[in-house]
Order: C-alpha cells, then sequence, then structure tokens
C-alpha cells in the first residue's frame, strides 16, 4: 500500500461546482496533514494545513481529517477556473515536533474546472 | 522579495557529466530540502539540512551529494549523472525542522541526463 494515495483524475468539475479531492494515508501515527497546489510547469504552494479531526475553513477551501479512517480530503467551493491545478495531499509521519524531513507527498489529483 | 532561488532553470547534460544544482533562500530559514519530481510519482525527498552544518538522506538519496554551504545556500550534486536522474528538482525552505512550519518551494530545475 502506498503511504499516501490520491487519485490522480483528471477530475472535472463546472465552474461554480464543489469540487473534492480526497487522499488516504496508512501511517496511523501521522498527525500534520498538508494540501498544496501546483499549477503546471510551476513549484507546489501550500493552500492548507490540517492538525485535527474534523473542518478547517480557509476562504473557499475545507480541509476536513478522519484520522480513524485515515482520511483528509479538500473541498473547494464555488471552483473557478483559476483553481485548475494539479493538488498535493502531504502527510507528516511523525506529526508536531516531527521532521518536515519525513513529509511524505501524494501523486497528486489534476483538477479541471470547466467554464 | 526573491523566496527560494535555484538555478540552473534548465539544464541538459550527457549520461556520466557531473553537475551541482543551486539554491538559496532569503527567508532567513534554518531547515532546507531537495526533492525530485517524476510524472506520476509525486514529490519524492532527497536530501535535507535541519540548520546550517548537518545534512541528511531522504527518501531517495543514492546518486546524489548536498551540501549547505551557509545558512542561506544549499547545492545539490550529481557527480555521474544517469538518464534516471531526469527530473524536476525543487529545492525548499521552511523556518525548522517543526512538522507545522510551512515549506516554501523554489521554482524548479529541469534536468535532462541524454
Amino acid at each position: 500500500q502506498k503511504e499516501v494515495e490520491q487519485n490522480s483524475g483528471p477530475l472535472s468539475v463546472p465552474e461554480g461546482a464543489i469540487a473534492s479531492l480526497n487522499c488516504t494515508y496508512s501511517d496511523r501515527g501521522s498527525q500534520s496533514f498538508f494540501w498544496y497546489r501546483q499549477y503546471s510547469g510551476k513549484s507546489p504552494e501550500l493552500i492548507m494545513s490540517i492538525y485535527s479531526n474534523g473542518d478547517k475553513e480557509d476562504g473557499r477551501f475545507t480541509a476536513q481529517l478522519n484520522k480513524a479512517s485515515q482520511y483528509v480530503s479538500l473541498l473547494i467551493r464555488d471552483s473557478q477556473p483559476s483553481d485548475s491545478a494539479t493538488y498535493l495531499c502531504a502527510v507528516n509521519k511523525y506529526g508536531y515536533g516531527g521532521s518536515q524531513g519525513n513529509l511524505i507527498f501524494g501523486k497528486g489529483t489534476k483538477l479541471s474546472v470547466k467554464p | 522579495n526573491a523566496g527560494v532561488t535555484q538555478t540552473p532553470k534548465f539544464q541538459v547534460l550527457k549520461t556520466g557529466q557531473s553537475m551541482t544544482l543551486q539554491c538559496a533562500q532569503d527567508m532567513n530559514h534554518n531547515s532546507m530540502y531537495w526533492y525530485r519530481q517524476d510524472p506520476g510519482m509525486g514529490l519524492r525527498l532527497i536530501y535535507y539540512s535541519a540548520s546550517e552544518g548537518t545534512t541528511d538522506k531522504g527518501e531517495v538519496p543514492n546518486g546524489y551529494n548536498v551540501s549547505r554551504l551557509n545558512k542561506r545556500e544549499f547545492s545539490l550534486r550529481l557527480e555521474s549523472a544517469a538518464p534516471s536522474q531526469t527530473s524536476v528538482y525543487f529545492c525548499a525552505s521552511s523556518e525548522a525542522l517543526g512538522a507545522s512550519d510551512t515549506i516554501y518551494f523554489g521554482e524548479g530545475s529541469w534536468l535532462t541526463v541524454v
């Protein structure tokens, strides 16, 4: 089993819809979770981090974490064509106080928002 | 504000040649990283440096060496390039090695080994 798994997509949604991106992880000890956005030919940029079970909202973005199910998701409300990018899920195996050197990335989900 | 700067942006090497990727950050960050990104493989950590004077192996260190020259600079060296090292390389930095610290990436270096 891959440590961090994501559907590669592409996930296609119409403009204005909710895009739902999912990620599962294998290490139950993981405690820090991140979503990065990467435009084609560009570098990844952090858009959300989440450490506790439940939802965390930031503007149009909501990250959801369920440690019991080893599942983290990203919802993008009112999707815009500018949201079209690859979204990378990243998991830190050792949580707080752990090393960013142990940050494991998924392969990413490509999102396409159609006007 | 430059952030994380990598050079060169593009490079073509012949098998067996050596080269060094340079990286510098101007955010006074303690920790720096080198990742490679391959199609279908995601980002994989090659080496990282928790602080000036220390380096540690990541997930895929074979064929690479690194030097943390000072707090600002972290270089990646390919001693004898192989076609399997064709990839996009990202340098990154964070304030510290703590799990909650945001990692900032450079713009990437596209390396082709023929």
